[in-house]
C-alpha cells in the first residue's frame, strides 16, 4: 500500500500569512495528488486535484505543485476561513485509495 | 445538484451487522465509481471500499476485507455497504463519496454528510 505523510501535523498562523503544508509518497505516484479541506462536523471538500489543479469555486490564494513522492499545498494570505484541516489523497494505485493523516490549521 | 445522502447508521453491538445506503441524485449514477470513506472520532480519512460503475470492479481496505461488502443498485442509484461482525474500532462516521473517473475514482468530487456507526455493548 502507498503510505502517504504530511508535515506539519499541526501549523499555527496569523491572517495574511503564507502556509504551507508538504505532502510525501511512500513511492511514486506521478502527479495523481489530491487535496481536501475539512471543518469540524462537516464532510471534507475537494480543494485541488491532479496536483495542481483548483476545483470549480475555489479561491485562487489556493495553488498545488509537486510530482512523484514530493507535493505542497500553499495558501498564500491566509483568511478566516480556511481554518481547518487539510488531507492530501493519492488517486495512483488501485482502490481504496489513502489518505494522510491531516494537518490542522489554526490559528494563532 | 449532485446530493448524495447517507443513512442506516446507528449503535451496534460488537458481533452485529449494518447495512449502510446512499441515496445519490443529480447525476448520472452508472458513469462513476463510488466510495465509502469513514473517520473514527478525532482522527483522519481511511476509505475503505469502492466500486466501479458498472459494478465491475470493487476493491477493499485490509481492514476491513471479508467483513464489509460494497455493492450499488444503478436502477435505484443507490451505494450499500453491508458492514458484518463489526468491531469497536469500526466506530466512525461513514461518508458516501462520489469518485470523478468510472472505474476508478482518482478523488471525490462530492461527499454525503455522513452517517454515525457506534459498535458498544
Amino acid at each position: 500500500d502507498i503510505q502517504m505523510t504530511q508535515s506539519p501535523s499541526s501549523l499555527a498562523a496569523s491572517v495574511g500569512d503564507r502556509v504551507t503544508i508538504t505532502c510525501r509518497a511512500s513511492q511514486t505516484i506521478s502527479t495523481f495528488l489530491n487535496w481536501y479541506q475539512q471543518k469540524p462536523g462537516k464532510a471534507p471538500k475537494v480543494l485541488i486535484y491532479s496536483t495542481s489543479t483548483l476545483q470549480g469555486g475555489v479561491p485562487s490564494r489556493f495553488s498545488g505543485s509537486g510530482s512523484g513522492t514530493n507535493f505542497t499545498l500553499t495558501i498564500s494570505s491566509l483568511q478566516p476561513e480556511d481554518f481547518a484541516t487539510y488531507y492530501c489523497q493519492q488517486g495512483y494505485s488501485t482502490p481504496p485509495y489513502t489518505f494522510g493523516q491531516g494537518t490542522k490549521l489554526e490559528i494563532k | 445538484e449532485v446530493q448524495l445522502l447517507e443513512s442506516g447508521g446507528g449503535l451496534v453491538q460488537p458481533g452485529g451487522s449494518l447495512r449502510l445506503s446512499c441515496a445519490a441524485s443529480g447525476f448520472t449514477f452508472s458513469n462513476f465509481a463510488m466510495s465509502w470513506v469513514r473517520q473514527a472520532p478525532g482522527k483522519g480519512l481511511e476509505c475503505v471500499s469502492t466500486i466501479g460503475g458498472s459494478n465491475s470492479m470493487t476493491s477493499y481496505a485490509d481492514t476491513v476485507k471479508g467483513r464489509f461488502t460494497i455493492s450499488r443498485d444503478n436502477s435505484k442509484n443507490v451505494l450499500y455497504l453491508q458492514i458484518n461482525s463489526l468491531r469497536a474500532d469500526d466506530t466512525a462516521v461513514y461518508y458516501c463519496a462520489k469518485g470523478w473517473g468510472e472505474v476508478d475514482p482518482y478523488y471525490f468530487d462530492y461527499w454525503g454528510q455522513g452517517t454515525l456507526v457506534t459498535v458498544s455493548s
